[in-house]
């Protein structure tokens, strides 16, 4: 089973606006951690965002938020007033667990294209 | 800034060729990981290693190898080349604690022959 689904392959968005992006993990820790990354057409992964499980409010990072609802084990990134800087790829992530001597080792989810239109 | 550098950006090898893909980080980072990138697959992680030394599997370790002979260096090496192994190659480094990011190089596009 898959533990990142990411279900939106590719979506539009218009400029200023907001975008929601879908991210659903699967884990039986009670530990965990999820992160966001940004990929640009050049090809580097940009992190974005972290919200971890034990975490109470939403992780926000000027303009990306973190729609975090642990009981349907969704973490949503939301874009707001989006610029055209932001066409990429977004990939979700999961570290499970709490840290050992294992280092902390990602999932990722299939990702998620995101083309402005200006 | 953390800097994570791959040596190569394109690589085109043959079938067969040993290849040595190149990572090194100047953040003192305890963690590095090496990941291959396919269309419509994500990131599949390749090894990782969480300290001078060490390594771990990751989820698609089969023909590949690693080395970590020192902290800021961590080199995948395939040891026959195949085709099947065309791919964007990921490298990233990342500090031990349960939410530090793991920082990212540029990628390698290895192509095989």
């Amino acid at each position: 089973a898959q533990k990142i689904t990411q279900t939106q392959p590719g979506m539009f968005v218009q400029e200023k606006e907001a975008v929601t992006l879908d991210c659903t993990y699967d884990t039986s820790d009670q530990s965990y951690g999820l992160f966001w990354y940004k990929q640009p057409s050049s090809g580097e992964m940009i992190f974005l965002i972290y919200q971890g499980s034990y975490d109470e409010q939403n992780a926000t990072e000027g303009r990306y938020s973190l729609n975090f609802q642990k009981a349907r084990k969704s973490a949503n990134l939301v874009i707001s007033a989006s610029q055209l800087g932001d066409s990429a790829m977004y990939f979700c992530a999961m570290r499970e667990g709490l840290i050992k001597a294992a280092g902390n080792k990602l999932t990722f989810g299939g990702g998620t294209r995101v083309l402005v239109k200006p | 800034d953390v800097k994570v550098t791959q040596s190569s950006r394109y690589l085109v090898k043959r079938t067969g060729e040993k290849v040595f893909l190149e990572c090194v980080q100047d953040m003192d980072h305890e963690n590095m990981f090496w990941y291959r990138q396919d269309p419509g697959l994500g990131l599949r992680l390749i090894y990782f290693s969480y300290d001078v030394k060490m390594k771990e599997k990751g989820d698609i370790p089969e023909g590949y190898s690693v080395s970590r002979e020192k902290k800021e260096r961590f080199s995948l090496i395939l040891e026959s080349a195949s085709t099947n192994q065309t791919s964007m190659y990921l490298c990233a480094s990342s500090r031990q604690g349960y939410n530090q990011p793991q920082h990212f190089g540029d990628g390698t596009r290895l192509s095989i022959l």
